[in-house]
């Protein structure tokens, strides 16, 4: 059971907009520590997508975004496209566990 | 260009140590925390340490009593033994630098535990 709650999976059409939300609680997304975003391609390790909430590494596409309110973050993607397709985690930290915290991905499937 | 390339064995019985090495090639070795983290089949991730070059090491409490990590800075290595393995241990195994966040990564190792 994984401290930050992500749906299992969510679809769209090539050129449609996406959203995924990883929800936590006060002792971590919710006492405001950042929430990073990585996306996991097939058979691949995790890939930094978003740092420090709503940061985008070197050579991300700008249709990657992502927000946080409260308890909750969600990562967007616009303009889906079929290279998009992979399994997406979010993580915080969180100060009862003293140690870093993940969702349990979510897998992306592009229609 | 930073690489991480890790390292061992894929297939344990119970009760056995897995052993993981984790090798980095380019940037700076001295200015980061270093990390293990895993990936159970068709689960999430999670942390299960990290270190320094200097030693400093930070442990999730729910494997330290049986997680040591070690680093070899002349080496730009660092280490990771899990002491009496059992299924639950199966896992993809990942090496990652803390810049924070997680920001390289190795390929990642499959570590099967069965008798």
């Amino acid at each position: 059971q994984s401290v930050l709650t992500q749906p299992p999976s969510v679809s769209g059409a090539p050129g449609q907009r996406v959203t995924i939300s990883c929800t936590g609680s006060s002792s971590n997304i919710g006492a405001g520590f950042d929430v990073h975003w990585y996306q996991q391609l097939p058979g691949t390790a995790p890939k930094l997508l978003i740092y420090r909430n709503n940061n985008r590494p070197s050579g991300v596409p700008d249709r990657f975004s992502a927000s946080r309110s409260g308890t909750s973050a969600s990562l967007a993607i616009t303009g889906l496209q079929a290279e998009d397709e992979a399994d997406y985690h979010c993580q915080s930290y969180d100060s009862s566990l003293s140690v870093g915290v993940f969702g349990g991905g979510t897998k992306l499937t592009v229609l | 260009q930073v690489q991480l390339q890790q390292w061992g064995a894929g297939l344990l019985k119970p009760s056995e140590t897995l052993s993981l090495t984790c090798a980095v090639y380019g940037g700076s070795f001295t200015g980061y925390y270093w990390s293990w983290l895993r990936q159970p089949p068709g689960k999430g991730l999670e942390w299960i340490a990290e270190i320094n070059h200097s030693g400093s090491t930070n442990y999730n409490p729910s494997l330290m009593r049986r997680v040591t990590i070690s680093v070899d800075t002349s080496k730009k290595q660092f280490s990771l033994r899990l002491d009496s393995v059992t299924a639950a241990d199966t896992a993809v195994y990942y090496c990652a630098r803390v810049a924070p966040p997680f920001d390289y990564w190795g390929q990642g190792t499959l570590v099967t535990v069965s008798s």
